[in-house]
C-alpha cells in the first residue's frame, strides 16, 4: 500500500513561472490536506479538500494559488506568477476520513516539494 | 483560535541523555486532539502519536514517552537514552473539532551527538 506520493520531489521555477504541485494520496483516502513550511518555521494550513470539492481554504493566500482534487487523478496546487516568498517546501497529506465528534485519524503525509523560485 | 508554541527552537544533547521537548497549546474547543510529528534530515513526516483531549493517561512507547497534562495544557515528549538516529525536527500540532485543519508549532530541532 503506497503512503501519499507527491512530486516532483524539487521544483525550480523562475519569477512570474506557473508551479503545479502534485499529490496522490494514500489508496482508500479521500481527503487531502495541504501545508506549506516555510524556512526555520512550522507547517502552516493552507487547504483541505474532499473528492472535487474543497472544504476549508482559509489558510490559501487570496491571490495566485488555487488547489483542486478532482474525481480522477491527484489533488493539485497551482501558484501563477510565483515569486521568491513562495519558495518552501509544499506538504501533502491524506486521511481515510474527516474528523467530527470524537473521532480524528491521524494524517499521513507525502515527502513533500521542495519549491525554489530563482 | 488554535495555537501551538513549541518554546525551544534548538537543543542539542549528547547520545545516551534524556531529553524532553515542550509542547503548550491554546484552543477553545472542548474536544480535540494532539500529535507529535518527527521530520528526519530526509524531509517527510512521521506520525509519532495522538492523543484526544478525554485521555490524559501517558504513553509510554520504547523510549518515547509523552506527558499530557490538561489543567496546564501541555503535551510534552521525552525520548530515554537518546540516540544519533532521533535527530531530527519534532513537531506538535492540534486539531480541534474544526475536520480539516491541523494547526502546528514551528518545531523544536533535536540534535544528538554522537
Amino acid at each position: 500500500n503506497a503512503g501519499v506520493m507527491q512530486n516532483p520531489r524539487h521544483l525550480v521555477r523562475r519569477r512570474g513561472q506557473e508551479a503545479r504541485l502534485r499529490c496522490s494520496p494514500m489508496k482508500g483516502h479521500s481527503h487531502v490536506y495541504w501545508y506549506r513550511q516555510l524556512p526555520e518555521e512550522g507547517l502552516k494550513f493552507m487547504v483541505y479538500l474532499q473528492k472535487e470539492n474543497i472544504i476549508d481554504e482559509s489558510g490559501m493566500p487570496k491571490e495566485r494559488f488555487s488547489a483542486e482534487f478532482p474525481k480522477e487523478g491527484p489533488s493539485i496546487l497551482r501558484i501563477q506568477q510565483v515569486v521568491r516568498g513562495d519558495s518552501a517546501a509544499y506538504f501533502c497529506a491524506s486521511s481515510p476520513f474527516s474528523s467530527g465528534g470524537q473521532r480524528s485519524e491521524k494524517l499521513f503525509f507525502g515527502s513533500g516539494t521542495q519549491l525554489s523560485v530563482l | 483560535a488554535q495555537k501551538v508554541t513549541q518554546a525551544q527552537t534548538e537543543i542539542s544533547v549528547v547520545e545516551k541523555e534524556d531529553v524532553t521537548l515542550d509542547c503548550v497549546y491554546e484552543t477553545r474547543d472542548t474536544t480535540y486532539y494532539l500529535f507529535w510529528y518527527k521530520q528526519p534530515p530526509s524531509g517527510e513526516l512521521v506520525f509519532l502519536i495522538r492523543r484526544n483531549s478525554f485521555d490524559e493517561q501517558n504513553e509510554i512507547s520504547g523510549r518515547y514517552s509523552w506527558n499530557f497534562q490538561k489543567s496546564t495544557s501541555s503535551f510534552n515528549f521525552t525520548i530515554t537514552a537518546s540516540q544519533v538516529v532521533d535527530s531530527a525536527v519534532y513537531f506538535c500540532a492540534l486539531r480541534g473539532t474544526n475536520a480539516g485543519k491541523s494547526t502546528f508549532g514551528d518545531g523544536t530541532t533535536l540534535t544528538v551527538k554522537p
